[in-house]
């Protein structure tokens, strides 16, 4: 089973400011299989990025991701107010998939 | 749109069976794979089971192999899963998730969730 760590587990930042989630698997996943969701409070998560680097329909172009074989980043260039939500990247490949186990952003 | 409604969840005693349903609507389902996520209260996302688009290929996560079913019927746009031997750490929100987006494997749309509590 491939096991994705995350970190760190929570970050708390001001608007305005560049947030840096990393993603670590156990072992080797094509960039074509991760995926990054976000999930606010109280609602179902949504996917934010594909691919490693691909924003989904929507998503604000402050939001990138990049990355290779064991490690992932999620960037939030400048952050927002409604980014408050927690982050989890996920690996697709291997179904029924697994998930990282979360990183919290707080917005001070 | 694409809509994905689950229904189905509710309070059930340990050892007790539950069928989760998913409607879909807004795209072909029978082109698309499935899955079910599950969340327990509190932590993070947990990926139980998939589902091919035929409904010829499925995966079960650990923890849930041997007591849940993934299941489909194109006809109807639905997605399944019944659960049997339910234990108190299944109490979880369950949501269903569509497989394939711009050509990818990714969990382009979820639904709202749908309460499992197992508790005597």
């Amino acid at each position: 089973e491939i096991v994705l760590t995350q970190s760190p587990g929570t970050l708390s930042l001001s608007p305005g400011e560049r947030a840096t989630l990393s993603c670590s698997a156990s072992q080797t996943i094509s960039s074509s299989n991760l995926a990054w969701y976000q999930q606010k409070p109280g609602q179902a998560p949504r996917l934010l990025i594909f691919g490693a680097s691909t924003r989904a329909t929507g998503i604000p172009d402050r939001f990138s991701g990049s990355g290779s074989g064991t490690d992932f980043t999620l960037t939030i260039s400048r952050l927002e107010p409604e980014d408050l939500a927690v982050y989890y990247c996920q690996q697709c490949g291997k179904s029924p998939g697994t998930f990282g186990q979360g990183t919290k952003v707080e917005i001070k | 749109e694409v809509q994905l409604v689950e229904s189905g969840g509710g309070l059930v005693q340990p050892g007790g069976s539950l069928r989760l349903s998913c409607a879909a609507s807004g795209f072909t389902f029978s082109n698309y794979e499935m899955n079910w996520v599950r969340q327990a209260p509190g932590k993070g996302l947990e990926g139980i089971s998939y589902i091919s688009s035929s409904g010829n290929t499925i995966y079960y996560a650990d923890s849930v192999k041997g007591r849940f079913t993934i299941s489909r019927d194109n006809a109807k746009n639905s997605l399944y899963l019944q659960m049997s031997s339910l234990r108190a750490e299944d109490t979880a929100i369950y949501y269903c998730a569509r497989g394939g987006y711009s050509g990818y494997v990714s969990f382009g749309y979820w639904g709202q969730g749908t309460l499992v509590t197992v508790s005597s």
